[in-house]
């Protein structure tokens, strides 16, 4: 099972939105509604952003939100503040009954 | 709350295998799965595997298939992950995660405070 691709890194300035993608196949991200997205700081326990592919938990900002279409899936930051600088993944189910994480996507904020 | 708490760091020799702990508390134990992920220095993240407690169902990555195992122990809401034939591209820091939704394949979502494992002769 190859890691879903993310590209490396991503910026954009403070009150910009910015979007990361997640490309997987029909057997992983375009075939389950079963994608998630986390947030990771240095040092800390990665959060879960997002949830079956647009699902938020309680807490996360509406600043967040998840979609796909076809074999990719894609995270959008609006408002993007200084805080949101950090590491995000995504994953999803596969249909070897596995999970598969993305490669990882370094957000910078300009 | 839900806690995971996880056993110490350890240092292997290659070809030794490692064993890591997971303790949870706070929650029904047998109602959720937990995976298993690592994280090699510099490098994202690696799921490894998982397990439901209720039968000590399995499903491991094909890259660890072959040389890792995951058990839970219900009288101790303890699970472990044994990972065999160590090598130095095992150094890393190991994680377990609760899934997010109860008696189902969802996501990780509440992880242990992870256990560094180096591998070094």
């Amino acid at each position: 099972q190859s890691p879903l691709t993310q590209p490396a890194s991503v910026s954009g300035s403070p009150g910009q939105s910015i979007t990361i993608s997640c490309t997987g196949t029909s057997t992983d991200v375009g075939g389950f509604n079963y994608v998630s997205w986390y947030q990771h700081h240095p040092g800390k326990a990665p959060q879960l952003l997002i949830y079956d592919v647009i699902k938020r938990p309680s807490g996360v900002s509406h600043r967040f939100s998840g979609s796909k279409s076809g074999n990719t899936a894609s995270l959008s930051i609006s408002g993007l503040q200084p805080d949101d600088e950090a590491m995000y993944y995504c994953t999803s189910y596969t249909s070897r009954t596995t999970v598969v994480f993305g490669g990882g996507t370094s957000v910078t904020v300009l | 709350q839900v806690q995971l708490v996880q056993s110490g760091a350890q240092v292997k020799k290659p070809g030794a295998s490692v064993r890591v702990y997971c303790k949870a508390s706070g929650y029904t134990f047998t109602n959720f799965y937990m995976h298993w992920v690592r994280q090699a220095p510099g490098q994202g993240f690696e799921w490894m595997g998982i397990v439901t407690p209720i039968n000590n169902g399995t499903s491991y990555a094909q890259k660890f298939e072959d040389r890792v195992t995951v058990r839970a122990d219900t009288s101790t809401n303890t699970v472990y992950m044994e990972l065999n034939s160590l090598r130095s591209e095992d150094t890393a820091i190991y994680y377990c995660a609760r899934d997010r939704e109860p008696t189902s394949v969802s996501c990780p979502d509440f992880w242990g405070q992870g256990t560094l494992v180096t591998v070094s002769s």
